[in-house]
């Protein structure tokens, strides 16, 4: 079966500094990658996805992830955080076929002034 | 262009009371889910549906219940509500697998 995991409950960055989320999958196929952001009281919304071709995938507000097979990991990076990314971020690992996806936890991010 | 819609927003239960989580998409997506959102969990999969008359479980599915009559609904049923069953619940919906999730703006449910 497949999983993920954040490593990072809260994170806390403050605004203007670069910001990297962490995110480790497990799978043994080529995964499909997904970030998504949540807003308090809010739904889910898509960052990027990664399937296949450059490791490297530019999403949404900013928000690139980069893909590295080695580690099996997926992190999620930004070089200037503003005040209104403070949000909870999840990434999410999807199998081949299917339409459901097996989220992590969730990293807090924090923005101080 | 509405999206996914879900109904109610806000509920309040007692235990053993029985209710249904509303889901409608006007996408014409083929493929729906139901996922509970609990604090430090992220979000796990209660039941999905690859089309009208096709449903199956996922990680959570114990005391819930779905059905998909048609494209558009998809809802949830909580049979006999437990305080457990305390959560946030997401209706989500995609056009093809391995695809972007389009998410509801969710249901919270309090069990008392």
């Amino acid at each position: 079966a497949q999983s993920v995991t954040q490593p990072d409950i809260h994170i806390t960055v403050s605004e203007g500094a670069s910001l990297e989320l962490r995110c480790n999958y497990s799978y043994g196929a080529t995964p499909y990658l997904f970030w998504y952001v949540q807003s308090p009281g809010q739904g889910l919304q898509l960052l990027l996805k990664y399937f296949s071709g450059d490791t490297l995938v530019q999403g949404i507000k900013g928000f690139e992830a980069e893909f590295k097979r080695s580690q099996s990991s997926f992190n999620l990076r930004k070089p200037s955080v503003h005040w209104s990314d403070a949000a909870e971020y999840f990434c999410a690992v999807g199998r081949s076929g299917y339409s459901t996806l097996t989220f992590g936890k969730g990293t807090m991010l924090l923005v101080s002034p | 262009n509405a999206g996914v819609t879900q109904t109610p927003k806000f509920q309040v239960l007692k235990t053993g009371q029985s209710m249904t989580l509303q889901c409608a998409q006007d996408m014409n997506h083929e493929y729906m889910s139901w996922y509970r959102q609990d604090p430090g969990m992220g979000l796990r999969l209660i039941h999905y549906s690859v089309g009208a008359g096709i449903t199956d479980q996922g990680e959570v599915p114990n005391g819930y219940n779905v059905s998909r009559s048609t494209t558009e609904d998809f809802p949830l049923r909580l049979l006999s509500a437990a305080p457990s069953q305390t959560s946030v619940y997401f209706c989500a919906s995609s056009y093809a697998t391995n695809e972007k999730l389009f998410f509801g703006s969710g249901t919270q449910l309090s069990v008392l």
